[in-house]
């Protein structure tokens, strides 16, 4: 079934470990974004890929890093971890254009994140 | 930045009824989504509409550009339906995708 995969599920992580958050799409969807989702914040744009090889900071980047190696893969990774990066963390992509001119946004089913 | 106010934040229905959702932007659009999150967590895209009419089901979706709003109906509906409805729109250019605070809806047995 074409859509994103996102790994793990769920993550309970200590203070200042390194973590990499998955995701993986077989849509061949050239843009790639990751999304954190915080209650009373609502979901806020993480970091984002026009294509394979580019990225680019979105509103909350700091604390975070991604990579672009290829083009059905985005991987989210935290230096560091803090409390304050608890959340629930979504990945997404989009088309340049589908055959029915449907540019929409796909996400994936979500990472929660603990860290204590 | 641009802004996207969804009314009613809360609403609690019957099995059966009908609802209407709505989406109020700031300014001009080229995307224009609505999405169900489900109790479970997981974003499920209802429509793509940056202007016009579409249909699913039970759901249909109308976005007026001009005047900056769009609607999401839901007739008939069922349990299933709870969850938090979100409307998120896109300028062009922009590289984001700005989402309202969502409308909750309890649909009661």
């Amino acid at each position: 079934i074409a859509g994103i995969t996102q790994a793990p599920t769920s993550q309970i992580l200590a203070a200042g470990r390194r973590m990499t958050l998955r995701c993986t799409q077989d849509m061949r969807h050239n843009a790639m974004y990751w999304y954190r989702q915080d209650l009373g914040l609502g979901l806020r744009l993480i970091h984002y890929s026009n294509t394979a090889g580019t990225t680019g900071k979105g509103e909350v980047p700091d604390g975070y890093s991604v990579s672009r190696a290829n083009t059905d893969d985005f991987p989210l990774t935290l230096a560091s971890a803090v409390p304050s990066q608890t959340s629930v963390y979504f990945c997404a992509s989009k088309p340049e254009g589908g055959l029915l001119g449907d540019y929409g946004y796909t996400f994936g089913s979500g990472t929660r994140l603990t860290v204590v | 930045g641009i802004q996207v106010e969804q009314s009613p934040p809360d609403l609690i229905l019957q099995e059966g009824a009908n609802s209407t959702l709505r989406c109020n932007f700031s300014d001009s659009v080229n995307n224009l989504q609505w999405f169900h999150q489900n109790p479970w967590g997981q974003l499920i895209n209802l429509f793509y509409i940056p202007s016009g009419t579409k249909q699913n089901g039970r759901l249909s979706a109308t976005t007026v550009a001009t005047e900056r709003y769009s609607l999401l109906y839901i007739s008939s509906s069922q349990t299933t339906d709870s969850g938090v409805y979100f409307c998120a729109v896109e300028r062009g250019g922009s590289e984001k995708l700005v989402f309202g605070k969502g409308t909750k809806l309890t649909v009661n047995p």
